[in-house]
Order: structure tokens, then C-alpha cells, then sequence
């Protein structure tokens, strides 16, 4: 089955970090753009981050730039964002997302994680 | 960043009816852009890109038109698995950007 499962979302303490995974499987992942989108409770969707098949083009929101680290591991067909530095405004549901290259749509979904940012 | 505009934000339609939802670029775009659809507690899927194309899966009743700044999604006879939000979302400009949403309810 193609799908993508994020793990690793909680409550957080401002100023925390933590460590999100994606797991993909069904789908040729090393050969895929993969992507971090959130959603705050009750609003809409933001793009996080981006990276391309071998991980050597990386792009990031303004809004996480400097504090987020995305990555993969192609041999575990597994996508990660490390967050560090974290704010009450990163509380959201985390999505990890396929795009075709060059394209920044999102052909693919996980179900999400939600991270909550509180003290 | 290129902002997106969705209207309305809300409407309230009948299972048949013919529903069209419009977005609005700051700029031109092009063709670069997608809808998606979300129902509560779950993850978007997408509906169309580069404007007019249906995704493969996505039911026939969903089209898509448009180019520049202006775009629409028209679902030609509501079901009910309908009833969700819809967001429009450009892919021409870096940052990718989506719009605000649109929530369509049962009338």
C-alpha cells in the first residue's frame, strides 16, 4: 500500500525540541520530493519544508527557518523534522507529503501528528 | 509571497446541486495551481492540478479552470461525501502558498 505514517508529535515546552519521522512505504521514496506542511487547530494549511530525492536541495519556510532541520534516510525510507527552538505558533498538525519534482504540489499525504507547544 | 484568495468562504448547498468555488492569485500564476480537498480530521487530498487536471482517482464530477489569477473548482452534482473544505494552492512561486479554504455544509 502507498501511504506515508508521521510519528513523533506530543506537547512540547516552549523553547523544546523534538524530532518528527514520516515512514513512507509502496512507492519508489529515494526517487521522491518530499515535503513538511502543517495546519494550526481551526486554520489553514502552511508549507513547511522541502527536500529534494538525495537531500541536497533543501528549502524552508521563513517562519521555521534557522530552527527546523529536515532530512532523510533513503535506505530506511524515512523523512524527519527536527525542531528546535519551538514556539507556542508551531502548534499545529504536522502532515509529511509527496510532490512530483520541480512541482510543489502534494500528490500524497500522511495522516498527520499533531504537535501542541505549551507550557 | 503570492497570496491566494478563496470565495465564498463558506457555502451551504444540497446534495445535487452544482457548486463552483473561485481563487484568486496576487499575481499570475500561470496554470501552477491545485485544489485539494480535506474533511475534518483527515488529510488533504488533491482534486486537480495544473488547473484543469483531474487527479487519478478523483471522482468526474470535480473539474477545474482557469489561468493567471483567476480559478475555479466546480463540483457538477454534490454527494455527500462531499461536505468538506476545499483549499486552492499555487506551486508557481516559491514558497508554495494555499489559499484560506472554503467549507462547503449541508444546506
Amino acid at each position: 500500500e502507498v501511504q506515508l505514517v508521521e510519528s513523533g508529535g506530543g506537547l512540547f515546552q516552549p523553547g523544546g525540541s523534538l524530532r518528527l519521522s514520516c515512514a513512507a512505504s509502496g512507492f519508489s521514496f529515494s526517487n521522491s520530493w518530499m515535503h513538511w506542511v502543517r495546519q494550526a487547530p481551526g486554520k489553514g494549511l502552511v508549507w513547511v519544508s522541502r527536500i529534494n530525492e538525495d537531500g541536497r536541495t533543501i528549502k524552508y519556510a521563513d517562519s521555521v527557518k534557522g530552527r527546523f532541520t529536515i532530512s532523510r534516510d533513503n535506505a530506511r525510507n524515512t523523512l524527519s523534522l527536527q525542531m528546535n527552538s519551538l514556539r507556542a505558533e508551531d502548534t499545529a498538525v504536522y502532515y509529511c507529503a509527496r510532490s512530483p519534482k520541480t512541482r510543489y504540489y502534494f500528490d500524497l499525504w500522511g495522516q498527520g501528528t499533531l504537535v501542541t507547544v505549551s507550557s | 509571497d503570492i497570496q491566494l484568495t478563496q470565495s465564498p468562504s463558506f457555502l451551504s448547498a444540497s446534495v445535487g446541486d452544482r457548486v463552483t468555488v473561485t481563487c484568486r492569485a496576487s499575481q499570475d500564476i500561470g496554470d501552477a495551481l491545485a485544489w485539494y480537498q480535506q474533511n475534518p480530521g483527515k488529510a488533504p487530498k488533491v482534486l486537480i492540478f495544473l488547473a484543469s487536471t483531474l487527479q487519478s482517482g478523483a471522482p468526474s464530477r470535480f473539474s477545474g479552470s482557469g489561468s493567471g489569477t483567476e480559478f475555479t473548482l466546480t463540483i457538477s452534482s454534490l454527494q455527500p461525501e462531499d461536505f468538506a473544505t476545499y483549499y486552492c494552492q499555487q506551486f508557481n512561486t516559491y514558497p508554495p502558498t494555499f489559499g484560506p479554504g472554503t467549507k462547503v455544509d449541508i444546506k
